[in-house]
């Protein structure tokens, strides 16, 4: 059973804070790797997707890969209240064609 | 708008009736896939389809359940005699390729509530 595996939360930080996300996955074999934001009552949005080691940056979002460790996390610098959400994360299965999403983490930024 | 289109929105339907969402993908996309999501969790694949064909469907019930997406018109997900477990969320996302870097799209979301 290939599974993602994020903290529910709710995270909590303050306004201008370094907001940090993670997320674990079972299938060594995952290539690609994918963060949406998803705001109550509305559909998921694309942050952003990695698919080498390392950091790969965009704005006030890094996303960090470690296929070693099968652990990719999203950084989101100055926080800001808009970016109240729940951000999920998202892993194509290599056994077939379906995309595995966590359950997500809700992140609270307080003004 | 070139975004992927669901309709309806918001969606009542009583125990045993049955439930037809549509999706149209966004303009060039030929890759449609389901997923249901439930109150406070995260979204659970359901189907996979290109133009006439099923590719992937291991993650939608065996009974009850159907989808499909034709030449001409938008993929339609149906739920047959429906209970009150179907009351979910059901986004529909589409994708321009099959390859797993390929970023899917979501449209608004169906909001389906079984009496």
């Amino acid at each position: 059973q290939k599974e993602v595996e994020q903290n529910s939360g709710p995270l909590s930080v303050p306004e201008g804070a370094i907001a940090s996300l993670n997320c674990t996955y079972s299938d060594r074999g995952s290539q690609s790797f994918f963060w949406y934001r998803q705001y109550s009552g509305k559909s998921p949005e694309l942050i952003m997707f990695i698919y080498s080691n390392g950091d790969k940056e965009d704005g006030r979002f890094t996303a960090q890969l470690n296929k070693a460790s099968q652990y990719v996390s999203l950084l989101i610098r100055d926080s800001q209240p808009s970016d109240s959400a729940t951000y999920l994360c998202a892993v194509p299965y290599t056994g077939g064609f379906k995309t595995i999403f966590g359950a997500g983490t809700r992140l609270f930024v307080k003004a | 708008n070139a975004g992927v289109m669901q309709n309806p929105r918001h969606l009542v339907r009583r125990r045993g009736q049955e439930a037809r969402l549509r999706c149209s993908p966004m303009k060039g996309h030929s890759h449609v896939y389901w997923y249901r999501q439930l109150p406070e969790e995260g979204l659970k694949f359901m189907v996979y389809l290109q133009k006439e064909n099923i590719i992937d469907e291991s993650g939608m019930p065996k009974e009850r359940f159907s989808a499909e997406f034709p030449k001409e018109g938008p993929s339609i997900l149906r739920i047959q005699q429906v209970v009150r477990g179907d009351s979910a969320a059901y986004f529909c996302a589409s994708s321009q390729r099959q390859f797993s870097t390929d970023t899917q799209y979501f449209g608004p979301g169906t909001r389906l509530t079984v009496l």
